[in-house]
């Protein structure tokens, strides 16, 4: 199994406040990186997909870049609020083919607080 | 509204027991998955699935069984033969069998403990 490390594994954050942290993935035979957030007592979302080296997205006050040179990947958040508590989970599938399995990472939990 | 539906919400199971985990999607996915999340560690997969009548194990597949009759469902058996059955159950469903570009769309999960 190939693993993804995230870091750090909780952060505090004051309100209004901006963040990021990491997730680190084997470099080689890179396919996609995916970012979920997961509040408590809710279902895991997806945020970004991300498959192309310096791709960058954007979900509001959230974003993503990705190094698949270096095998790292940030997500940050601009001006945080309460809202976005949550555990953030990347993930990354080993191989391409069909019927392919994601290896999830332990998560970064954030807490805003106001 | 389309989405994934998994029950109970919480579940109990004796020593000795079979329990049965329901997942069912409305989202006309054509895969689908079981995570299983201890504390402190990240998801980890046990069963999916890319088509009806076809599965396979995942990393932690021993003690566990499943099902694919239907497009919808995919129920997952936690046998008495999973010495540390006690975790968070999550239930995700993608729309194509590659995860190199599809989302997980998730379910909100079933928490069983062993009595």
């Amino acid at each position: 199994i190939l693993n993804v490390e995230q870091s750090p594994q909780s952060l505090h954050v004051q309100e209004g406040d901006s963040t990021n942290f990491t997730c680190s993935f084997p470099s080689s035979n890179f396919y996609a990186l995916h970012w979920y957030r997961w509040e408590t007592a809710k279902s895991p979302e997806a945020l970004f997909v991300m498959t192309l080296n310096g791709d960058e997205k954007k979900k509001g006050r959230i974003s993503a870049t990705l190094n698949t040179k270096e095998g790292y990947s940030y997500l940050y958040i601009k001006g945080s609020q309460p809202e976005d508590s949550a555990t953030y989970l990347c993930a990354f599938p080993p191989i391409k083919a069909a019927g392919n399995k994601l290896t999830f990472g332990g998560g970064t939990r954030v807490l805003v607080k106001p | 509204d389309g989405g994934i539906t998994q029950s109970p919400k919480y579940l109990f199971r004796k020593e000795g027991q079979n329990v049965t985990l329901s997942c069912e999607q409305n989202l006309n996915h054509d895969a689908m998955y079981w995570y299983r999340q201890d504390p402190g560690q990240g998801l980890r997969l046990i069963y999916y699935s890319q088509i009806v009548n076809d599965f396979q194990k995942g990393d932690i597949a021993e003690g566990y069984s499943v099902s694919r009759e239907k497009k919808e469902s995919f129920p997952l058996t936690v046998t008495s033969a999973q010495k540390n059955p006690t975790a968070f159950y999550l239930c995700a469903s993608s729309r194509g069998q590659s995860l190199s570009g599809e989302k997980l769309f998730f379910g909100s999960g079933t928490q069983l403990s062993v009595l």
